[in-house]
């Protein structure tokens, strides 16, 4: 079975305060993706970042990074300078070898405070 | 490119009703998956849809039903409503069904009373 952890509930902070939201994750599956989404109040999910299992580099965009370790099972997020745009539900995701399905976390409340 | 689309965007039924939701997914993506989204349980995986066919279902009772058909467009059914389907219905769309990124629409939220 697989199994996504996000250890923080909810995350406040100040604006232009960096913030990292952490993401573990269990899967049996030796090829897998792992996935960030962003859920603004308009309840749509919003697509930020794809990662396979294969490929381990950190990712940089902009202000957002994202840090995969496969020793440590963890792929955390990070948001540089935050701005109060960013206040949303954070979800992390896994793909595994079963068809369409995303296995979400509970996901992070972030409140971004001006 | 027009993104996911979701009809309806609201929905309230009374508890015994069955309800019909409707996703247009983006164009060119043959592959549509549907969630429910609660508080309490979080997003939960329904089912897969792929060239009309069901390639995947999660742990949802029978009273959770879908269909794809030949230009990708998914429906989802819920008969015998209960107060516990209330919830934000999401579906997504990707281009092959693998292990892709997928792209989601604004949800129906249904309210059953």
């Amino acid at each position: 079975a697989q199994k996504v952890t996000q250890a923080q509930t909810e995350i406040s902070v100040v604006e232009k305060e960096d913030v990292t939201l952490d993401c573990v994750y269990e899967t049996r599956d030796t090829t897998y993706y792992l996935f960030w989404y962003k859920q603004p109040p308009s309840g749509e999910l919003v697509f930020l970042i794809r990662r396979n299992s294969f490929d381990e580099q950190n990712e940089i965009s902009g202000r957002y990074s994202w840090n995969f370790q496969k020793s440590t099972s963890s792929f955390n997020f990070t948001i540089t300078a935050s701005q109060v745009v960013d206040s949303a539900v954070y979800f992390c995701a896994l793909s595994g070898t079963s068809y369409g399905k995303l296995t979400f976390g509970q996901g992070t409340i972030l409140t971004v405070h001006p | 490119k027009a993104g996911v689309t979701q009809t309806p965007r609201y929905l309230i039924k009374t508890r015994g009703q069955q309800v019909t939701l409707s996703c247009s997914p983006i164009s060119g993506h043959r592959s549509v998956s549907w969630y429910q989204q609660t508080p309490g349980q979080g997003l939960q995986f329904l089912f897969e849809y792929f060239s009309e066919t069901q390639r995947n279902k999660g742990n949802f009772p029978g009273r959770f039903s879908g269909r794809q058909f030949s230009n990708s467009r998914s429906e989802m059914n819920v008969s015998t409503l209960e107060l516990g389907d209330s919830a934000l219905y999401l579906c997504a769309s990707q281009l092959g069904g693998q292990r892709g990124e997928q792209y989601f629409g604004p949800g129906t939220r249904l309210t059953v009373t």
